[in-house]
């Protein structure tokens, strides 16, 4: 699986969107793009996945460059809850692929 | 559904003694992996699943600790004799086939003394 780069930490004032981003230069064509975060002390929480079209969901929208060597998770309205350590991961989509997380970017919502 | 469902949630042992992890993934769910989480370390992959029969264990630190997944249903963890170095959270996550998403159960919070 490619590996990502993503910045240790960040902060977003409450009610601003919030953009994370991740960088995955050895990204291959049929690798995907996914976001999960974690919330202090519970498991990991899937949010989003693309491959290359950008995505959106109730959560979350997911922007991927063209070239699908970097990617953007925007919250469009961050808020306190948001508080968390935000994982982007690239991996195959197919039967059974494991799932491997790096250091992620810890993001600090603030009042 | 209620998720998946891991015990105990919290386990104090002895170094040396046996301990055991317990997952019970989504119903239906054919994946299954066995994370450990420090400060340290980070989130590892420890072993997956797929089946009910083990893909990779090569994330397994060394021969203290073994998986089982005797069934659909169920899977446990082993760590004999256990460390204070195990001392960890440990987290148990399942996907359905073909799946686009992992469900992660709250996590056991092992302490070895």
């Amino acid at each position: 699986d490619a590996k990502t780069t993503q910045p240790p930490s960040m902060d977003c004032a409450e009610g601003r969107a919030a953009n994370l981003p991740c960088n995955h230069s050895t990204i291959s064509g049929n690798e995907y793009v996914y976001w999960y975060r974690q919330i202090h002390s519970q498991g990991p929480q899937y949010i989003i996945h693309g491959l290359k079209n950008n995505e959106t969901n109730e959560m979350a929208s997911l922007i991927i460059t063209e070239d699908r060597k970097s990617s953007t998770l925007i919250l469009p309205h961050a808020t306190l809850r948001d508080t968390a350590v935000y994982y982007c991961i690239v991996r195959l989509m197919e039967y059974g692929n494991k799932l491997v997380f790096g250091a992620g970017t810890i993001l600090r919502v603030k009042s | 559904d209620a998720g998946v469902i891991q015990s105990p949630r919290h386990e104090v042992t002895e170094m040396g003694q046996e301990v055991t992890l317990r997952c019970k993934p989504i119903s239906g769910h054919n994946s299954l992996f066995w994370y450990r989480q420090t400060m340290m370390r980070g989130l590892e992959l420890l072993i997956y699943f797929n089946n009910n029969v083990p893909i990779d264990d090569s994330g397994m630190p060394e021969d203290r600790f073994s998986a089982k997944m005797p069934n659909a249903s169920f899977s446990t963890l082993k760590i004999q004799p256990s460390e204070p170095r195990d001392s960890a959270v440990y987290f148990c996550a399942s996907s359905p086939r073909g799946y686009t998403e992992a469900f992660f159960g709250q996590g056991t919070r092992l302490t070895v003394v």
